[in-house]
């Protein structure tokens, strides 16, 4: 029961270029959220937004929020190598539910 | 600083072996999850917990169990360990309803089966 879905798959850029990444969902939320896994570890919360937010901004992270369209980016801005891990997009379930349901992330590889 | 636990990083247990990995939160949560990652198919939620001793299945629940006794701990148990089970798993925990820090992980438990 797979929600969102991360676009591209894969994305390869110079350090000091941007990276934006794409969640296209199906049903309705209440709020969307970006995590950070490095290679083999676990996932890191990057940010929240809720449906009634269009943009939220966290350091170098700018993440919008298109509800009409169903749709979030995640915008790394100055990249750096250690910015190099999968990026997942989660959502809350369908109906209000807390469960989060994922996509299956892009991998982003920073060159130095 | 707030954290989720897996006991184990790395795992190799043999096929048919009853598999328990154990998974502990110091936050007082009361929701907790089970994942599997595998290449390709992103993160597959196998069970959840939003009390103790509460259980739900999630989307790939067969040849797995979950046991919740106290609120902070929440184990997968692998009945009989199958090849098929190869895989990295996850588990993290969030607040009702979720907040700004949204849901938190484990360092995750790669685990092989042979």
């Amino acid at each position: 029961s797979q929600q969102g879905e991360e676009d591209p798959q894969a994305l390869s850029i110079q350090e000091g270029e941007n990276a934006t990444m794409n969640c296209s969902y199906k049903t309705s939320i209440n709020n969307l959220q970006w995590y950070r896994q490095n290679s083999g570890r676990g996932l890191v919360h990057l940010i929240l937004i809720r449906s009634n937010e269009r943009e939220k901004h966290s350091g170098r992270l700018r993440v919008t929020l298109d509800t009409s369209k169903k749709s979030s980016s995640l915008l790394i801005t100055a990249s750096r190598a250690a910015d190099t891990a999968s990026y997942f997009c989660a959502t809350d379930g369908k109906g209000g539910s807390y469960i989060p349901t994922f996509g299956r992330g892009t991998s982003l590889i920073v060159h130095p | 600083d707030v954290k989720v636990t897996q006991s184990s990083r790395y795992l190799v247990k043999r096929t048919g072996e009853k598999v328990f990995l154990e998974c502990v939160q110091d936050m007082d949560h009361e929701n907790m999850f089970w994942y599997r990652q595998d290449p390709g198919l992103g993160l597959r939620l196998i069970y959840f917990s939003y009390d103790v001793k509460m259980k739900e299945k999630g989307d790939i629940p067969e040849g797995y169990s979950v046991s919740r006794e106290k609120k902070e701990r929440f184990s997968l148990i692998l009945e009989s360990a199958s090849t098929n089970q190869t895989s990295m798993y996850l588990c993290a925990s969030s607040l009702t309803p979720v907040r700004g820090d949204g849901y938190t992980f484990g360092s995750g438990t790669r685990l092989t089966v042979v």
